[in-house]
């Protein structure tokens, strides 16, 4: 069974400050995929990566950077230089890829909220 | 850009009521999912739909609920007899077998 852990509910920053996100998974899948989705208080679901277990380089895109860990399971996402707009609810999710079909049935994580204060 | 696009943004239905999401995905998508997310809680996968039939559907889609691709267009999620309990986002996403790409949700809320 498939299980993806955000052990954080809420993580509190101040403007400016960096902020990382943790993401522990659990899979029996050789082959899988993670992914980090960003919801806002207006409840849409904002892609921001996927990731699959064959690429463990890390990536950075602006102010977001990803350090995929296959030897721990983490797949853990920090924000650098935080502003108030990166407020929201974090969600990490995984995948399988047994079956083409199975590559959107997501398994997500409870979701960590960032409160970026001024 | 595509995109997968929900009609209502929000519902309001009485207990007991039918109610009927609409989803219209990417056009050359294959893969349909409905997707729940309860208030506060996390997105949980309702179901998935290929080749016009459910591929795969979680314990939370039970008798209460179907799934439809009536036109082609169109992918939608019919909840029968609803229930306060139901009250929820509902997310709809399509994919071409890479990944899934989601609508901006439908709020239900059941009174």
């Amino acid at each position: 069974a498939q299980k993806v852990t955000q052990a954080q509910t809420e993580i509190s920053v101040v403007e400016k400050e960096d902020v990382t996100l943790d993401c522990v998974y659990e899979t029996r899948d050789t082959t899988y995929y993670l992914f980090w989705y960003k919801q806002p208080p207006s409840g849409e679901l904002v892609f921001l990566i996927r990731r699959n277990s064959f690429d463990e380089q890390n990536e950075i895109s602006g102010r977001y950077s990803w350090n995929f860990q296959k030897s721990t399971s983490s797949f853990n996402f920090t924000i650098t230089a935080s502003q108030v707009v990166d407020s929201a609810v974090y969600f990490c999710a995984l995948s399988e890829a047994k079956r083409t079909d199975s590559w959107g049935k997501l398994q997500f994580g409870a979701g960590t909220q960032v409160v970026v204060t001024p | 850009e595509p995109e997968v696009t929900q009609t209502p943004s929000h519902q309001v239905t009485q207990m007991g009521q039918e109610v009927i999401l609409r989803c219209v995905p990417i056009s050359n998508h294959l893969y349909f999912y409905w997707y729940r997310q309860i208030l506060g809680q996390k997105v949980e996968f309702l179901v998935s739909f290929y080749n016009n039939e459910i591929s795969e559907k979680s314990e939370i889609f039970d008798d209460q609920f179907s799934v439809e691709r009536p036109d082609g267009s169109n992918f939608t999620l019919k909840i029968r007899s609803t229930k306060l309990e139901d009250s929820a986002m509902y997310f709809c996403a399509s994919g071409e077998g890479t990944e899934a790409f989601f609508g901006q949700g439908t709020r239900l809320t059941v009174v």
